[in-house]
C-alpha cells in the first residue's frame, strides 16, 4: 500500500511570492491534514479537510489556504510569503478520527 | 486547550541500554495519545497510540508505552536500544474535539553511544 505523497521535495520561493505544495493521501483515506515544522516552533496544525470542506484551521494568518479535490489529494497555498515561513511542510491523511499518516514533507525555503 | 510537554530536548544512551521518553499532557478528558519517530530530513512514523483500554500499548521496533491517568503521563520505553533508534521522537495528543487536530510536543532528540 503506497503512503502520503508529497511535492515537490524542495521549493525555493522568494519573499512575497506565492508556494503551492501537494499533497497526496493514501489510497481510502479521507481526510488530509498540514502541519507546519518551523525550527525552533516545533510542530504546529496548520489546515484539516475532509470530504472536501475545510473543517478546522489553527493559528495561522488567511494567506495559509488550501483545498482538497474530489479524488482527496490536497494543495495547500501561501501567499505573500515571508522569511518565517522556511519550514517542513507535513501532509497527513486519516480514514478515521484514530490515526493520522504523515508523509515525508516539503521543505519551502524562502529568501 | 490540550498541551503536550517533553521534558527532555536530548537524551544520549549506550547502545544496549534501556530508553524511557517523557510526556506529559494536559487535557479536560481521556485523550488519544501517540508517539511518533522521525529521522533526520523525514516525515512522521506512528510508533504507537492509545485510545482506550490496556494502559500498557506495544508499538512497533520494540517500543512500548504505559498511559498513566493519574500523573497525565504517557511515557515511551525501549528495552534495548540499537543505534538505528537514534532519531527525534513526538509524543502527540489528539482529541475529537478539536476537529482531529494534533498537538505535539516540543520532541526529544535522541543520540545512542557505541
Amino acid at each position: 500500500e503506497a503512503g502520503v505523497t508529497q511535492s515537490p521535495t524542495h521549493l525555493i520561493k522568494t519573499r512575497g511570492q506565492q508556494a503551492t505544495l501537494r499533497c497526496s493521501p493514501i489510497s481510502g483515506h479521507t481526510s488530509v491534514y498540514w502541519y507546519q515544522q518551523a525550527l525552533g516552533l516545533g510542530l504546529q496544525f496548520l489546515l484539516w479537510y475532509d470530504e472536501g470542506e475545510e473543517r478546522n484551521r489553527g493559528n495561522f494568518p488567511p494567506r495559509f489556504s488550501g483545498r482538497q479535490f474530489p479524488n482527496y489529494s490536497s494543495e495547500l497555498n501561501v501567499n505573500a510569503l515571508e522569511l518565517e515561513d522556511s519550514a517542513l511542510y507535513l501532509c497527513a491523511s486519516s480514514s478515521d478520527i484514530y490515526e493520522q499518516y504523515f508523509g515525508p514533507g516539503t521543505r519551502l525555503t524562502v529568501t | 486547550a490540550q498541551s503536550v510537554t517533553q521534558p527532555d530536548i536530548h537524551i544520549t544512551v549506550s547502545e544496549g541500554a534501556s530508553l524511557e521518553l517523557r510526556c506529559n499532557y494536559s487535557y479536560g478528558a481521556t485523550p488519544y495519545l501517540f508517539w511518533y519517530v522521525q529521522s533526520p530530513g523525514q516525515g512522521l512514523q506512528l510508533l504507537l497510540k492509545y485510545f482506550s483500554g490496556d494502559t500498557l500499548v506495544q508499538g512497533i521496533k520494540g517500543f512500548e508505552a504505559e498511559f498513566k491517568r493519574s500523573q497525565s503521563s504517557f511515557n515511551l520505553r525501549k528495552p534495548s536500544v540499537h543505534w538505528s533508534d537514534a532519531a527525534e521522537y513526538f509524543c502527540a495528543v489528539g482529541t475529537n474535539n478539536a476537529g482531529n487536530m494534533l498537538t505535539f510536543g516540543g520532541g526529544t532528540r535522541l543520540m545512542v553511544k557505541p
